[in-house]
């Protein structure tokens, strides 16, 4: 049973606003990600660490911004939320294999659905 | 570059008819090979994997074969059920880079 968390699960908020949503995870995992997932169920990687104080963007542009100062816990920040960051947003953690090869498995969290109005 | 490419859905099928869902892959090198699943209103779970050529994953009634040879992981289930229905995701990782990359996803419904 995997063990990683997200708050909150839905979020609706205006334009505008500073919102921060959380990812904690409790198995000891170095490696997080942050994914948005679009309606199409499609998967874009925003950003990732491969442990604390190591941060990284992903293949998808994104105005968010993320901190990694403990493993367990891997935040995601928007400044000034816009309709266009309205999404599912979904985080995982991976134990981590040497170098930054993984063959391992993600444990993803439930998500949090956010709504920009 | 590496990628997954599995067929589109929606997949519509009755109860105990049997499944298939396509997944084949470019990749260098010798990767792992995945098929998660996402039910309504959660994340993505591991449903089965498989790390080398010829390898069979296997879980719930699902398996899928690693077929080097024609680049391709199909996931295959004899008798589905209503409760899975779900989205299916095909991946793959550890060719030399960091990430996992997911397929698009297939949507799959299962009628009583």
């Amino acid at each position: 049973e995997a063990d990683i968390y997200q708050t909150p699960r839905y979020l609706v908020i205006g334009t505008g606003k500073k919102i921060t949503l959380e990812c904690s995870q409790t198995m000891g995992h170095d490696k997080m990600y942050w994914y948005q997932q679009d309606p199409g169920m499609e998967l874009h990687l925003i950003h990732y660490s491969y442990g604390v104080n190591s941060t990284e963007k992903g293949d998808l542009s994104s105005e968010s911004t993320v901190s990694r100062i403990r493993t367990e816990h891997f935040p995601l920040t928007l400044e000034s939320a816009r309709p266009s960051h309205t999404s599912q947003y979904l985080c995982a953690s991976s134990r981590g294999t040497s170098g930054r090869a993984s063959t391992d498995t993600q444990y993803f969290g439930p998500g949090t659905r956010l709504t920009v109005l | 570059g590496n990628s997954v490419t599995q067929m589109e859905g929606p997949v519509t099928l009755s109860e105990e008819a049997f499944l298939t869902i396509n997944c084949t892959y470019t990749a260098t090198g010798y990767p792992s090979l995945f098929w998660y699943v996402q039910y309504p209103g959660e994340g993505l779970q591991l449903l089965l994997k498989a790390t080398k050529a010829d390898d069979k994953g296997s879980n719930k009634g699902f398996e899928a074969t690693y077929r080097k040879e024609t680049t391709s992981f199909h996931l295959e289930k004899g008798s589905v059920q209503v409760s899975d229905s779900a989205v299916y995701f095909c991946a793959l990782s550890g060719t030399g880079g960091f990430k996992t990359i997911f397929g698009a996803g297939t949507r799959l419904f299962v009628k009583a």
